[in-house]
């Protein structure tokens, strides 16, 4: 089945480190999101791409940058990760709307640790 | 930009009573609005959604219903199940793009 996958599963890294979550899709989907999940506080958007060349900021993209290196591939790094982005982090695709909005689609999730 | 508030935070119901749970946005323009269910451990899924077009939509035990005048929209489940335990978000398009704001996310708990 088309499926949207993350790696790693979990990460347990220290402060200051360069970290890298990695995000490829079967979908065949244009669009690419990246999340960040905290307890009480939802689903918060990071960084969004709508094609291999459109990158944009979410809500939350200081501290994180972001690649998208072929359509089915999307990652996401913490170039000097800090204990506050300790968190559970979820990548997204979706069709293009061509006007109509459109569900997104997870992946299983990276949890990180930052100590 | 567009706030998506969800009451409540957690429910607690017996296994076959019905669940609602409630979301409220800012943005007039926002006209598409899916519900997700994550299960503990695991991604969040779609389980319903609704477009501003319609104002309820049903898909077995589980319906959504919309008031656009009002800026709100709801889940409910109905003969709810102990698998139906979980923790839901609701989401709203921002404007007519394809973002979303989700809201909290509301842990329900099914006692059997």
């Amino acid at each position: 089945d088309a499926d949207v996958t993350q790696t790693p599963r979990n990460r347990i890294t220290k402060t200051g480190k360069r970290i890298m979550l990695e995000c490829s899709q079967t979908k065949g989907h244009d669009r690419m999101y990246w999340y960040r999940q905290d307890p009480g506080l939802g689903l918060r958007l990071i960084y969004y791409s709508f094609d291999v060349k459109d990158i944009n900021k979410g809500e939350i993209s200081d501290g994180y940058s972001v690649s998208r290196q072929a359509q089915a591939k999307f990652s996401l790094s913490l170039e000097s990760a800090i204990p506050n982005q300790t968190a559970l982090y979820f990548c997204a695709t979706s069709e293009t709307g061509r006007g109509v909005n459109q569900p997104q689609h997870f992946g299983d999730g990276t949890r990180l640790s930052i100590l | 930009g567009e706030n998506v508030e969800q009451h409540p935070s957690t429910l607690s119901v017996q296994e076959g009573d019905s669940a609602v749970i409630k979301c409220t946005y800012s943005d007039s323009a926002s006209n598409y609005f899916p519900w997700y269910k994550q299960e503990l451990g695991k991604r969040p899924q779609l389980i319903i959604d609704i477009r501003s077009n319609v104002g309820e939509k049903k898909d077995q035990r589980i319906a959504v219903t919309l008031n656009k005048t009002a800026k709100h929209f709801s889940l409910h489940i109905t003969e709810t199940q102990p698998e139906d335990s979980a923790v839901y978000f609701c989401a709203a398009s921002i404007g007519y793009g394809q973002n979303f704001v989700f809201g909290p996310g509301t842990r329900l708990s099914v006692l059997p």
